[in-house]
């Protein structure tokens, strides 16, 4: 059981919007860590998508949006495309555990 | 730049176990290494991580002291080993570089499947 909170699974047409949520606790998130978020395609290893909460690295397209707000952050990925069926992971720095867990991951399924 | 990780292994349990994460294209004592286990069907995990420019090291709560990480900086290249190899061990294992000592991991290197049977 993750410290940090996923839904297992959500869904959308393509071109709609869907939002990935992540819960912390005063531990990660709403101490104010970064929260990263990673998306892993079928039998690929996982890459970073979000970092610090908000920042895409070169290459991610802007369809994918990081936000946070309290003990919360949020995936959102607008215009969605078939590409997008994915796993997405957020992770972030836990200070109970001294270390930087990750959430249990989310299926995302483009119908 | 790149993490190029060793080959797929098989051993049996009781058994020891070194797999390895070459650096390449970027400065190897700049930045953090860490390791990552994905069992099979399931979600990433932590194991930890560490800075060969000195060796600093973390390690997740659930693998303290049943593995450990290491690394060579003369040849740019990290490990991960175990002494004493469980059925419980299999999994895939990444190894990914990120810059500052909690950041986002930007380099992923191809993974390592560990298979103890």
């Amino acid at each position: 059981q993750s410290v940090l909170t996923q839904p297992p699974s959500v869904s959308g047409a393509p071109g709609q919007r869907v939002t990935i949520s992540c819960t912390g606790s005063r531990y990660n998130i709403g101490a104010g860590y970064d929260v990263h978020w990673y998306q892993q395609l079928p039998g690929a290893a996982p890459k970073l998508l979000i970092y610090r909460s908000r920042n895409r690295p070169s290459g991610v397209p802007d369809r994918f949006s990081g936000s946070r707000s309290g003990t919360s952050a949020s995936l959102v990925i607008t215009g969605l495309q078939a590409e997008d069926e994915a796993d997405y992971y957020c992770q972030s720095y836990d200070s109970s555990l001294s270390g930087s867990p990750f959430g249990g991951g989310t299926k995302l399924t483009v119908l | 730049v790149q993490l190029v990780q060793s080959g797929a292994e098989v051993r049996k349990p009781g058994e020891s176990l070194k797999i390895s994460c070459k650096g390449s294209g970027y400065s190897f004592t700049n930045y953090w290494i860490g390791w990552v286990r994905q069992m099979p069907g399931k979600g990433l995990e932590w194991v930890g991580i560490i800075y060969p420019g000195d060796s600093d090291r973390r390690y997740g709560p659930s693998f303290q002291g049943q593995v450990t990480i290491s690394a060579d900086k003369s040849i740019s290249t990290a490990y991960l080993q175990w002494r004493s190899l469980k059925a419980s061990d299999s999994a895939m294992y990444y190894c990914v570089r990120h810059e500052e000592e909690w950041g986002g991991s930007d380099i992923w290197g191809q993974g390592t499947l560990v298979t103890v049977s």
